[in-house]
Parts: C-alpha cells; sequence; structure tokens
C-alpha cells in the first residue's frame, strides 16, 4: 500500500522560506507517476500548488509558480516543496499526493503550517 | 486559472440522491474528460472518489457516480447515508497543464 507522510517545521516567519518533505512508503518515486502539492487554508478549499515526475520535470500554480520549487530525491524516494517570501496567506493544511494520470490517488495526512512572528 | 465552480452547500435526507455540479470553462473541465472528484471528511486528507469524469476507483460505493455535459460535470451520490456527510470537491486537468479544484460543496445529510 502506497502511504506519504508530510514532515517539516509547523511555524514559519513572514518572508522566509517554508520547506516541507513528503515521504513515500510502499512504491518507488522512480518508478513513474507525477507527485505533487496541495494546501487547504483553514476552513476552506484546496488549492493546487504544483507537482514533479521522477526524471524532475516541474509544472506549477501560475498563481505561486514565482515563488515555489519542487524537487525530488530519488535515493531517499522523498520529493520536497519550497515556498519563498511567505506570508499569513500561506498558512495552510500542506497535502503531498500521488498523482495518477490526472488525479490524486493517495494522499498523505496532511501538516498544518503556520506563517506568524 | 480560477477555481471551478461549486454550490457551497447540499443536502438530502437518508435514502434520496443529491447531485454536485462542478463548472469550468472549454479550458479544463469541457476540453478534457479529465475530471475527478474527492471527498473530505473534517480533519482528514481528501478521498479520491471518481476520476476521468466517471471512473470509480476500486472500493468505492457504486451510490457515487459521475458524468459531464459541457463545461459542467457532476457528481451524483444515490441512497444517501449518514456516513456521506462531508465536503466534496472537484478537480480538472487544464490546457495550460495544471490542475484545478472547484471552491467545494458542504453536502449535510438531515
Amino acid at each position: 500500500q502506497v502511504q506519504l507522510q508530510e514532515s517539516g517545521p509547523g511555524l514559519v516567519k513572514p518572508s522566509e522560506t517554508l520547506s516541507l518533505t513528503c515521504t513515500i512508503s510502499g512504491y518507488s518515486i522512480s518508478t513513474g507517476y507525477y507527485w505533487g502539492w496541495i494546501r487547504q487554508p483553514p476552513g476552506q478549499g484546496l488549492e493546487w500548488i504544483g507537482n514533479i515526475f521522477h526524471s524532475g520535470i516541474t509544472y506549477y500554480n501560475p498563481s505561486l509558480k514565482s515563488r515555489v520549487t519542487i524537487s525530488v530525491d530519488t535515493p531517499k524516494n522523498q520529493f520536497s516543496l519550497k515556498l519563498s517570501s511567505v506570508t499569513a496567506a500561506d498558512t495552510a493544511v500542506y497535502y503531498c499526493a500521488r498523482q495518477m494520470g490526472n488525479n490524486f490517488d493517495f494522499w498523505g495526512q496532511g501538516t498544518l503550517v503556520t506563517v506568524s512572528s | 486559472q480560477s477555481a471551478l465552480t461549486q454550490p457551497a452547500s447540499v443536502s438530502g435526507s437518508p435514502g434520496q440522491s443529491i447531485t454536485i455540479s462542478c463548472t469550468g470553462t472549454s479550458s479544463d473541465v469541457g476540453g478534457y474528460n479529465y475530471v475527478s472528484w474527492y471527498q473530505q471528511h473534517p480533519g482528514k486528507a481528501p478521498k479520491l472518489m471518481i476520476f476521468d469524469v466517471s471512473v470509480r476507483p476500486s472500493g468505492v460505493s457504486s451510490r457515487f457516480s459521475g458524468s459531464k455535459s459541457g463545461n459542467t460535470a457532476s457528481l451524483t451520490i444515490s441512497g444517501l447515508r449518514a456516513e456521506d456527510e462531508a465536503d466534496y470537491y472537484c478537480s480538472s486537468y487544464t490546457r495550460s497543464t495544471t490542475w484545478v479544484f472547484g471552491g467545494g460543496t458542504k453536502l449535510t445529510v438531515l
């Protein structure tokens, strides 16, 4: 069974960079598929952030593209998210997910990241 | 990119059927058969319920079905049960090789 687990700081200061890692078990990231990040501000809906193929090809949400970097670490079976110059509007639960085709079939449990000084 | 449009809330009684709509444009919902639906219970991660407009993943009840007409996709839940009460989100592939979600619909089982 594919499992994903997000990890990283739960509190980030404004203007700094948010960094999260997603560790995959039960599936080798190098086998294929896209791997994505989705976020959900408290009480709000889902927002697609971006995704990455195991080869390193990335696609980003145009509204976040200037601040987002997604990378993959194949030996560690992980992929990561960096979001720079964060503000309170970036406070959200961040999910990592496997993207099978054009849908997200396996999700991590999510991790709350709060932007505050 | 703009979020897909969903009704904020829908409700129904046990045993009834409800339909949740998801409206986009010809650049997303209308242009591709790549609409998916997710169920999210409070405090939980979303769960894939329908993909490619009308395909149910293994293990998802046949009470859930999807369809599409033009720029609007729909999720229908028949034989409504208390455990179906949750938030539902649609998602679509877009012409820009990005993916977009709907704003979400809260389903209340009366």
